[in-house]
């Protein structure tokens, strides 16, 4: 099973759809959670830390569900610019790791006018 | 300008010849991570350091790859031997919490 796993996509969406995307990942251990966002041929730019009671920042909302080991993102009222892939990230803790920060392949978003 | 730095931006090498990357972290970061990504996959994790020691480092990671980070300040990432399947981007993030990555090296092997 692998560490961080995610829905490639694409997810195809028109303005103002809601879109969600879930990521499981595989240690319950982990101690940090966070969404990346990456444009094509950009380095990933943090999107949004994932907290345990779940949070918000605008139209994005984060969650964690640690008994089942998942993240979600929603996002509300899309825009043609968020349009990009999104990536999962989880601090890995324990079986040999210390605290190395473990990527999802990503999930590519495309949002049409 | 107080973000990560990655120096060069591109490679261009041939194929058997040696090259090395240089990562600037932010300043208050204490961790440092050196990821490769291909096309069409996520950042793939290479190594990783707490201030100037190396806690761990990806299996994946042939004995041609070595990092350091001998201040704990500015990293070095040293390919030995290039390969053509080491064309790559080559991603720098440090952070205390949250991770930040620099612009990257593009590497291509010919």
């Amino acid at each position: 099973r692998k560490e961080v796993e995610q829905d490639p996509g694409p997810f195809n969406v028109p303005e103002g759809a809601t879109v969600a995307f879930n990521c499981t990942y595989s240690n319950s251990a982990s101690q940090s959670f966070f969404w990346y966002r990456q444009d094509c041929r950009k380095e990933p730019k943090l999107l949004m830390s994932v907290y345990s009671s779940g949070n918000e920042d605008g139209r994005f909302t984060a969650q964690l569900n640690r008994a089942s080991q998942y993240i979600s993102l929603l996002i509300r009222d899309s825009k043609l610019s968020d349009s990009a892939t999104y990536l999962c990230v989880v601090n890995l803790i324990g079986g040999g790791s210390q605290g190395n920060l473990i990527f999802g392949k990503g999930t590519k978003l495309s949002v049409k006018p | 300008d107080t973000g990560v730095s990655q120096n060069p931006r591109h490679k261009i090498t041939k194929r058997g010849q040696n090259v090395t990357f240089r990562c600037d972290p932010i300043s208050e970061h204490n961790r440092l991570y050196w990821y490769r990504q291909t096309l069409g996959q996520g950042p793939e994790f290479l190594t990783y350091f707490q201030n100037e020691a190396q806690l761990e480092k990806s299996r994946l990671l042939s004995d041609r790859f070595s990092a350091e980070r001998p201040k704990g300040s500015f990293s070095t990432l040293e390919i030995q031997r290039t390969e053509q399947g080491d064309s790559a981007m080559y991603l720098c993030a440090s952070s205390q919490i949250e991770a930040f990555f620099g612009q990257g090296t593009r590497l291509t092997v010919v």
